[in-house]
């Protein structure tokens, strides 16, 4: 159980293009579910915190309006990188939590962008 | 607030070895504590957790006991194969839905 999709898992696009990724928990309900942004070799930053909903919660220094987040149901959120610049390039991570287990994290594959 | 210490990597070792990755942690509550493990380009899994202290979190052979005497959560492996050649990330939370705070990571790799 407790099992995170994201999609796509790579995704190559050219500068100024916007480009959506899904996070989706397959077999549980996420109450709330997080984005991250890891570069190589470094640990994980978290973005913004979504609940089912509401709106996105950022954290200091993220572009609210540059990364727009979107938790319509409890199985799905969004990610759209609007705009997107070789400079945000990166591994993007999503999150899931809730039910039971809410105290843990469940982890989507992550979903490489490039861009050109 | 809230912060998490892993020891820095690599940690190279040979098949079979015993590992051991420290992690120390600090926090105004009672957090809950994990270890996640990350293969070359894919997710976080979780590998084990412990929601109070003296709990002891397992899975595929690894360990971890919550010590809040000393705000610590090493993680153990008595034989290492050279398929836990990984990242691994301690993190802590202090409430269900919360965000979690992450160690820097510390990579293993283990040779045959």
């Amino acid at each position: 159980g407790a099992v995170v999709s994201q999609h796509p898992s790579w995704v190559i696009c050219k500068s100024g293009t916007s480009v959506k990724i899904e996070c989706r928990s397959l077999d549980f309900q996420a109450t709330t579910m997080f984005w991250y942004r890891q570069f190589p070799k470094q640990s994980l930053m978290l973005m913004a915190t979504s609940n089912e909903g509401s709106k996105a919660t950022y954290e200091q220094g993220v572009e609210k309006d540059k990364f727009l987040i979107n938790h319509a149901s409890l199985t799905l959120s969004t990610l759209t990188v609007t705009s997107a610049h070789p400079e945000d390039s990166s591994f993007y991570i999503c999150s899931a939590a809730g039910g039971m287990d809410g105290d843990t994290q469940y982890f989507g594959p992550g979903t490489r962008l490039t861009v050109l | 607030g809230n912060s998490v210490t892993q020891m820095e990597g690599p940690v190279t070792l040979s098949e079979e070895a015993f590992l051991t990755i420290n992690c120390t942690y600090t926090a105004t509550g009672y957090p809950s504590l994990f270890w996640y493990v990350q293969y070359p380009g894919e997710g976080l899994q979780l590998l084990l957790k412990a929601t109070k202290a003296d709990d002891k979190g397992s899975n595929k052979g690894f360990e971890a006991t919550y010590r809040k005497e000393t705000t610590s959560f090493h993680l153990e492996k008595g034989s290492v194969q050279v398929s836990d050649s990984a990242v691994y990330f301690c993190a802590l939370s202090e409430a269900a839905g919360n965000k979690l705070t992450f160690g820097g990571g510390t990579r293993v790799l283990v040779k045959p």
